[in-house]
């Protein structure tokens, strides 16, 4: 079964340092990738995605995503945070099938 | 072009009370999930419909919960009775494609609070 792990439940940055959320997912075969974001009172939006090529994805926001087969990770990264950046951060697989299996998301608090 | 729309926001109701919540996909998307996400856990699958049929239900908890798409517009979910363990933020999405490639856009949610 399909499974994804975002190991940081929260995490804090200074507005203008760069930020890593961390995703590791399980899939028997090739996955198809997401990272989602949900500001407080808004749906999930979709910051980017990955599905074959490059394993460097640039998605919308700023943010990029890099896919390593050998690790079974998707991190996310941000080179430089903004304080609207703060937001509940999701990750999710998806295969053949069109159901996304989503991690437990991380919080990301931006400090001034 | 409008979003997908969840109503309500919010509902409050008492054990063994019936909710129904209410999903408007995007216009022209054949394709419309539920999720649900209970508090401190990961947003969860509960079902896929293809215009009106039930395309993958493998997600729906248990018989109390009943989920329709009347000509294949918007869709309904109704839990019935409802028990403390259902609160929970219920998210729609919808999409054009059914595969894995296509984006899901999801709704706001409806967060239930069952008392």
């Amino acid at each position: 079964a399909q499974s994804v792990t975002q190991p940081d439940i929260h995490i804090t940055v200074s507005e203008g340092a760069s930020l890593e959320l961390r995703c590791n997912y399980s899939y028997g075969a090739t996955p198809y990738l997401f990272w989602y974001v949900q500001s407080p009172g808004q749906g999930l939006q979709l910051l980017l995605k990955y599905f074959s090529g490059d394993t460097l994805v640039q998605g919308i926001k700023g943010f990029e995503a890099e896919f390593k087969r050998s690790q079974s990770s998707f991190n996310l990264r941000k080179p430089s945070v903004h304080w609207s950046d703060a937001a509940e951060y999701f990750c999710a697989v998806t295969g053949t099938a069109s159901k996304l299996t989503f991690g437990t998301g991380t919080r990301l608090q931006v400090t001034l | 072009e409008a979003g997908v729309t969840q109503f309500p926001s919010h509902s409050v109701i008492e054990k063994g009370q019936t909710v129904t919540l209410r999903c408007d996909p995007i216009s022209g998307h054949d394709n419309l999930y539920w999720y649900r996400r209970v508090m401190g856990k990961e947003i969860k699958f509960l079902l896929h419909f293809v215009k009106e049929s039930k395309q993958d239900e493998s997600g729906m908890p248990n018989n109390r919960f009943l989920a329709e798409r009347t000509g294949g517009t918007y869709s309904t979910l109704k839990v019935q009775p409802a028990e403390l363990e259902d609160s929970g933020v219920y998210f729609c999405a919808s999409s054009q494609s059914p595969f894995g490639l296509d984006e899901q856009y999801f709704g706001p949610g409806t967060r239930l609070t069952v008392t």
